[in-house]
């Protein structure tokens, strides 16, 4: 398995629409992850932080499952500045401990 | 007040030349890092120092040099740019490290004619 994996999609929805993504990664040991948000030509900027099996922000939700070792972000009521690409982030282990490493995102494109 | 800033925000520069990208943040944290985002959107760690002191170094050509002046700054050198350097460079800061969050500079990008 793959350190951090994730569906690159893109996940095109309407407004108002639910939506989830999944993330994979290997570490077991992992005990913090992040999801972040990146837009286009700008830096990834934090979204939520996952300490325990979840965390809750308005609209946003983060879940984790660390017997099946995924996480998952789900949107509620989308908006179109939902847009963006999402990354999941987890700590390296083995030879990348210490750092933090980024999956390759999902894109969601949020349409009238 | 901008947390994490980079300078400069866009550097078109030939192929062979030597240049630098500086980063400072005043969150306070003590430790900082550097990304690179190439053209399929991937970002990958270079560097991360904590207290001016290299923790990891990944697999990166010696002709980066990072430089950390103190614990709020730290800058990377690149010398002899490649085609392939062409890139977008963040630079991040966090206090302590993998169990906490990082906050990003908005980014330096990098082209090579």
């Amino acid at each position: 398995r793959k350190e951090v994996e994730q569906d690159p999609g893109p996940f095109n929805v309407p407004e108002g629409a639910t939506v989830a993504f999944n993330c994979t990664y290997s570490n077991s040991a992992s005990q913090s992850f992040f999801w972040y948000r990146q837009d286009c030509r700008k830096e990834p900027k934090l979204l939520m932080s996952v300490y325990s099996s979840g965390n809750e922000d308005g609209r946003f939700t983060a879940q984790l499952n660390r017997a099946s070792q995924y996480i998952s972000l789900l949107i509620r009521d989308s908006k179109l500045s939902d847009s963006a690409t999402y990354l999941c982030v987890v700590p390296g282990g083995g030879g990348s401990q210490g750092n933090l490493i980024f999956g390759k995102g999902t894109k969601l494109s949020v349409k009238p | 007040d901008t947390a994490v800033s980079q300078t400069p925000k866009y550097l078109v520069t030939q192929m062979g030349n030597d240049k630098s990208i500086k980063c400072e943040q005043n969150l306070g944290h003590d430790t900082m890092y550097w990304y690179k985002q190439d053209s399929k959107k991937f970002l990958k760690i270079m560097f991360s120092y904590n207290n001016k002191e290299l923790i990891i170094n990944e697999t990166v050509p010696n002709r980066f040099s990072p430089k950390s002046p103190d614990k709020a700054h730290l800058n990377l050198h690149i010398n002899s740019l490649e085609l392939g350097d062409s890139a977008v460079y963040f630079c991040a800061s966090s206090q302590g490290f993998s169990m906490t969050p990082q906050h990003f500079g908005d980014g330096t990008r990098l082209s090579i004619l």
